[in-house]
């Protein structure tokens, strides 16, 4: 299966732990997306990079959290000093990067848990 | 799209009968729309997507209308199957990149 994939699964966690996630996108998608989502609701936007520059950060994106992708392929979102507020579904897409119609493909995402 | 948290709109579809799922869209510059299908524990799927100087767009049991002046999208799924008991998001792009998401639609599929 050549589809984005998304490690780890699931994470619990307690309240003030770092957390890590790694995303690796379709292999010839130049753009990946972050995004998160909340029971009942759709995803909202995090943040995304073309290649290895990151282009676009959404305000929710609080200084807690970091995304790096520094070859340009895979990518990885940090969460630092974890909150219950961040127990959310992580998902990663990714795109070719074609003008217009530059369809996101989905990862099956990272549940967090913060207890 | 308006969120509504937890209690989504809820259709409920006799298996073998078309669906119509709708979503209201905020931003009249958005130029690209896609439907996303969405199961349980798993993450977003491409269905269909139309641009914004198309007001018709099919697939394969599937048909994407868009109606610019009043800014709604709808999703018509045909001959609906127990599979497709899911939940369902419409998301727009403007300038730049990112997608926003609608508040989901769910369907159940009644044997």
């Amino acid at each position: 299966d050549t589809g984005v994939s998304q490690d780890p699964r699931h994470k619990i966690t307690k309240r003030g732990q770092n957390v890590t996630f790694r995303c690796d996108p379709i292999s010839e998608h130049n753009r990946l997306y972050w995004y998160r989502q909340t029971l009942g609701q759709g995803p909202e936007f995090l943040t995304y990079f073309q290649n290895e520059a990151q282009l676009e950060k959404s305000r929710l994106l609080s200084d807690r959290f970091s995304a790096e992708r520094p070859k340009g392929s895979f990518s990885t979102l940090e969460i630092q000093r974890t909150e219950q507020g961040d127990s959310a579904m992580y998902l990663c897409a990714s795109s070719l990067g074609v003008p217009i119609t530059d369809t996101q493909y989905f990862g099956p995402g990272t549940r967090l848990t913060v207890l | 799209g308006e969120s509504v948290g937890l209690h989504l709109p809820t259709l409920s579809v006799q298996e073998g009968d078309n669906s119509i799922i709708n979503c209201a869209y905020s931003n009249s510059a958005s130029d690209y729309f896609i439907w996303y299908k969405q199961e349980s524990g798993k993450g977003p799927q491409f269905i269909i997507d139309i641009r914004s100087n198309m007001d018709k767009r099919q697939g394969q049991r599937v048909t994407v209308l868009l109606n610019k002046t009043v800014k709604h999208l709808s999703l018509q799924i045909a001959a609906t199957q127990p599979g497709d008991s899911a939940v369902y998001f419409c998301a727009e792009k403007a300038a730049g990149n990112k997608l926003t998401f609608g508040g989901g639609t769910r369907v159940l599929v009644k044997p």
